[in-house]
């Protein structure tokens, strides 16, 4: 069945970095448009980044646009989000989530099936 | 921050109709297709209408969507306990060029 297994999250400093990945399986991952979508503590989900199947084009929400860093490598089947210069307001679970529609070059809020996310703590 | 407005809390007795609306804007909710996600307590969110108004496979026919103009609305019919949750509905905004979710609601079963 579709799986998608989120890891990663700690606990960091503000101000450093971390990089979190979303293994894929049971689908062909090269073929999927893929999400981040992060929820802060007790808060709504917040939209983060979108990454085409082939990787040629990437969205940010302004929130992160310029720090964070959305990649694939459909070779192993796997998303990262690369997180720099961390904040504390980014503390939160963050979700891979999958765009469910193939090779789609025109961008949606679908997302099918989440992860069951990582949680992301910055604090000193 | 959160583009898209939904009411804060929503509640029914066990077979009563709820329904939840979603406000946007023409860059959203106007120009695009609409999503809503249902998130249990302490669980990750799940897709329970795409396209407006499509219920995959799995999600019962109590849940229903619709949208008109710059709003949309999710309808739970026949109200039952294991509905208690909090229900986002979501959009992409050709202004933003990202995805927006909604404020949430807290849809309570009393």
């Amino acid at each position: 069945q579709v799986q998608l297994v989120e890891s990663g999250g700690g606990v960091v400093q503000p101000g450093r970095s971390l990089r979190l990945s979303c293994a894929a399986s049971g689908f062909t991952f090269s073929s999927y448009g893929m999400h981040w979508v992060r929820q802060a503590p007790g808060k709504g989900l917040e939209w983060v980044a979108v990454i085409w199947y082939d990787g040629s084009n990437k969205y940010y929400a302004d929130s992160v646009k310029g720090r964070f860093t959305i990649s694939r490598d459909n070779s192993k089947n796997t998303l990262y989000l690369q997180m720099n210069s961390l904040r504390a307001e980014d503390t939160a679970v963050y979700y891979c989530a999958r765009d469910p529609e193939d090779i789609v070059v025109v961008p949606s809020a679908w997302f099918d099936p989440w992860g069951q996310g990582t949680l992301v703590t910055v604090s000193s | 921050q959160s583009v898209l407005t939904q009411p804060p809390s929503a509640s029914g007795t066990p077979g009563q109709r709820v329904t939840i609306s979603c406000s946007g804007s023409s860059s959203n909710i106007g120009s695009n297709y609409v999503y809503w996600y249902q998130q249990l307590p302490g669980t990750a969110p799940k897709l329970l209408i795409y396209r407006n108004n499509q219920r995959p496979s799995g999600v019962p026919d109590r849940f229903s969507g619709s949208k008109s103009g710059t709003s949309a609305s999710l309808a739970i019919s026949g109200l039952r306990s294991e509905d208690e949750a909090d229900y986002y509905c979501a959009a992409w905004d050709d202004s933003l060029s990202g995805s927006v979710f909604g404020t949430g609601t807290k849809v309570t079963v009393l």
